[in-house]
C-alpha cells in the first residue's frame, strides 16, 4: 500500500538558517506529493503541491521537488524565520476513486530568534 | 481560515459514552474526509464521502460511523469509547475536480477519561 517516510523530528534552527525535511514514498501509480503545515492549535494548512515527476511545488519561501526517480519529495527553505516553527506533514494520493491522503508522522521544527 | 467548520472545538466525555462529530465543508465542496490524528498512529484516514454517498472506507473502527447529510454536512459518531479513542479528529473537504487540495478544519479534540 501507499506509504511516505519522512525525517524524525524534531528539528532547531536559528533564524535564517537553512532547512531540509526529507520525504520519501512509496506508491502505486503516478501520486500527487503534498506538504502540509499545522500550527500550534491550529488545523492543517496546504503548504505547496506538485502533481507529476519534476513538477516544483512552491509557496511562502519553501519549495520541494517531485522526483520520480528517488520517490522524494524533500521540503527546503533558504532561510527560516521564527514564524516558520510548525510541524510539517509530507503527504501523497494516489487518486483513483478516491483521494485519502497517506501522511507520514510529521516533523516538528522549532526556529529560535 | 480554510473555510471547513467542525464543532465542538473540544469533547470530553467517559468510556462507554458515545459521541458525534460535525463538521461543515466549504461552500461548494461535495467530497468530505475525516482523519485521526494520535501520538502513536499519526495522521490516519478513516473514511470519505462524496455528495452524500460513502466513497472510501480506511482504518475505521467498527464502533465508528459516518454520514453525508444532503446539505452535505457530515457528522462522525463514535460509540463504545475506549481511552485509546482519544485523539484530534480533522475533518477535511475537496472539489475532486480541482487538484485533489483538501481543506482542513482546525479539529475536535475528543478526550476520554
Amino acid at each position: 500500500g501507499d506509504s511516505v517516510t519522512q525525517m524524525e523530528g524534531p528539528v532547531t534552527l536559528s533564524e535564517e538558517a537553512f532547512l531540509t525535511i526529507n520525504c520519501t514514498y512509496t506508491a502505486t501509480g503516478y501520486p500527487s506529493l503534498f506538504w502540509y503545515v499545522q500550527y500550534p492549535g491550529e488545523g492543517l494548512q496546504l503548504l505547496l503541491k506538485a502533481t507529476k515527476a519534476d513538477d516544483k511545488g512552491s509557496n511562502k519561501g519553501f519549495e520541494a521537488t517531485y522526483r520520480k526517480e528517488t520517490t522524494s519529495f524533500h521540503l527546503e527553505k533558504g532561510s527560516v524565520q521564527v514564524s516558520d516553527s510548525a510541524v510539517y506533514f509530507c503527504a501523497l494520493n494516489s487518486g483513483g476513486s478516491n483521494y485519502k491522503l497517506t501522511f507520514g508522522k510529521g516533523t516538528l521544527l522549532t526556529v529560535n530568534p | 481560515d480554510s473555510g471547513v467548520t467542525q464543532t465542538p472545538k473540544h469533547l470530553i466525555t467517559a468510556t462507554g459514552q458515545r459521541v458525534t462529530l460535525r463538521c461543515s465543508p466549504r461552500s461548494g465542496d461535495l467530497s468530505v474526509y475525516w482523519y485521526q490524528q494520535s501520538l502513536d498512529q499519526g495522521l490516519q484516514f478513516l473514511i470519505q464521502y462524496y455528495n452524500g454517498e460513502e466513497r472510501a472506507k480506511g482504518n475505521i473502527l467498527e464502533r465508528f460511523s459516518a454520514q453525508q447529510f444532503p446539505d452535505l454536512h457530515s457528522e462522525l459518531n463514535l460509540s463504545s469509547l475506549e481511552l485509546g479513542d482519544s485523539a484530534l479528529y480533522f475533518c477535511a473537504s475537496s472539489d475532486t475536480g480541482l487538484g485533489n487540495i483538501q481543506y482542513f478544519g482546525a479539529g475536535t479534540r475528543l478526550s476520554v477519561l
